[in-house]
């Protein structure tokens, strides 16, 4: 199985500072089409995650342009430019190049 | 607007089975792989299963293998997961997704399986 490793597991930031999340995965999530198979999502506070971005460095719709994403391989990052009160929750990168689908354990975003 | 509604959740006890259901609307069904992802309390997110659109292929977590049975009714636009032989440590909340591309871009409210005597 391929293993997602995130961190930091526990961000604490201010309002209005960057923060940045990092994920690697045990094996290259890049497809032979050229994409990765990465994606990142968010669950906020008591509701259901929702997806943020896919292949590894496209934005989902709706997703404000402070977060974006970069990184192949086995190395991906999410970066927010300036963090605000909606953003706190929990994010999760996964892997969907081969199943089983897998996650990392979960980066708990909160506000200072 | 997409929208999956998952039901049928409930308190089982060890060795039970419990059947789950997840409505789906506001796309075409039938084209699109889904699956099953749950999270323990206080936990992360578990894939459990997935089915292609035709739900001719099914995949399973090894966790769950030869226990859980993944279906679909697309005349229903209806996914399902028949959990047997149910043990505590499956208690969770169990989320349907649609699936797209290479990601799982809706997602159900969830369903909170409790097993527990």
């Amino acid at each position: 199985d391929i293993v997602m490793t995130q961190s930091p597991l526990s961000l604490p930031v201010t309002p209005g500072e960057p923060a940045s999340i990092s994920c690697r995965s045990s094996q290259s999530l890049l497809h032979s089409n050229g994409h990765n198979y990465l994606g990142w999502y968010l669950q906020k506070p008591g509701q259901s995650p929702q997806l943020l971005s896919y292949l590894g460095s496209s934005r989902a719709s709706g997703v404000p342009d402070r977060f974006s994403v970069s990184g192949s391989g086995t190395d991906f990052t999410l970066k927010i430019s300036r963090v605000e009160a909606e953003d706190v929750g929990v994010y999760y990168c996964m892997q969907a190049l081969q199943i089983p689908y897998t996650f990392g354990q979960g980066t708990k975003l909160e506000i200072k | 607007e997409v929208q999956l509604l998952e039901s049928g959740g409930d308190l089982i006890q060890p060795g039970g089975s419990l059947r789950l259901s997840c409505t789906a609307s506001g796309f075409t069904f039938s084209n699109y792989a889904m699956s099953w992802v749950r999270q323990a309390p206080g936990k992360g997110l578990e894939w459990v299963s997935a089915l292609i659109g035709s739900g001719e292929s099914t995949f399973y977590a090894d966790s769950v293998k030869g226990r859980f049975t993944i279906s679909r009714d697309n005349s229903k636009n209806t996914l399902y997961l028949q959990m047997n032989s149910l043990r505590a440590e499956d208690t969770a909340v169990y989320y349907c997704a649609k699936f797209w591309v290479a990601e799982f871009d809706y997602w159900g409210q969830g369903a909170l399986v409790t097993v527990s005597s």
